[in-house]
């Protein structure tokens, strides 16, 4: 069962915050987050395992609640280049070995200068 | 840095035709994917492989399709009797397995049937 994304859509000016959110009706094991743009593959940005741990690399960070089946990206302080669209991928119940991940549709992100 | 890459980048082909393309997964990868994107759509797992076999595949996974590790490096899918609607970006995704769950990606093949 694919992840519910939200915002569908959302319009940055460069320097703004936003937030993605991505959530699910059955317990997961993992939470993948992935910015795609145009034509291009989708990029891994970063993973959370189960157990609500906060991730985070220079402006972008994660977290993700467990009891809430929910994980929410963060892009602080927006720059051209976080234009794009961005998907998360859920890996589902215990983890197991497949690793095979479940995508959203994706939320396309546009930062204006 | 260690990458996935795919051939070829683009591949045009006619209604009914066989199409194979091609994945050189990251080296020490061990588990495998194939994954479908239609244009503007989210990206559809297709098929997973690991240890010479596959281990899961999806309903869009029928009969017409295949994939092969037919060396150590290759891992190939292959479309036997192509439809309209098998235009798409096809992935290729790879993970080392174990604790080393990151799933990287190829640049994708984009497969255009007319």
């Amino acid at each position: 069962q694919q992840p519910v994304q939200s915002p569908q859509a959302v319009i940055l000016r460069e320097g703004e915050d936003a937030v993605i959110n991505c959530s699910s009706s059955k317990a997961l094991y993992s939470v993948h987050w992935y910015r795609q743009k145009h034509g291009e593959a989708p990029v891994f940005l970063m993973i959370l395992l189960k157990g609500g741990e906060q991730k985070g690399h220079d402006k972008i960070s994660a977290s993700f609640n467990e009891k809430k089946q929910q994980s929410s990206l963060y892009l602080t302080a927006s720059q051209l280049s976080y234009s794009g669209t961005y998907f998360c991928g859920t890996e589902m119940g215990s983890g197991g070995s497949n690793y095979k991940l479940t995508f959203g549709k994706g939320t396309l992100l546009t930062v204006n200068p | 840095e260690p990458e996935v890459t795919q051939t070829p980048s683009h591949q045009v082909t006619q209604m009914g035709q066989e199409v194979i393309l091609r994945c050189v997964p990251i080296s020490n990868h061990l588990y495998f994917y194939w994954y479908r994107q239609i244009l503007g759509q989210k990206v559809e797992f297709l098929v997973s492989f690991y240890n010479n076999e596959i281990s899961e595949k999806s309903e869009i996974f029928d009969d017409q399709f295949s994939v092969e590790r037919p060396d150590g490096s290759n891992f190939t899918l292959k479309i036997r009797s192509t439809k309209l609607e098998d235009s798409a970006m096809y992935f290729c995704a790879s993970i080392a397995g174990g604790p080393m769950r990151e799933q990287y990606f190829g640049p994708g093949t984009r497969l255009t049937v007319t």
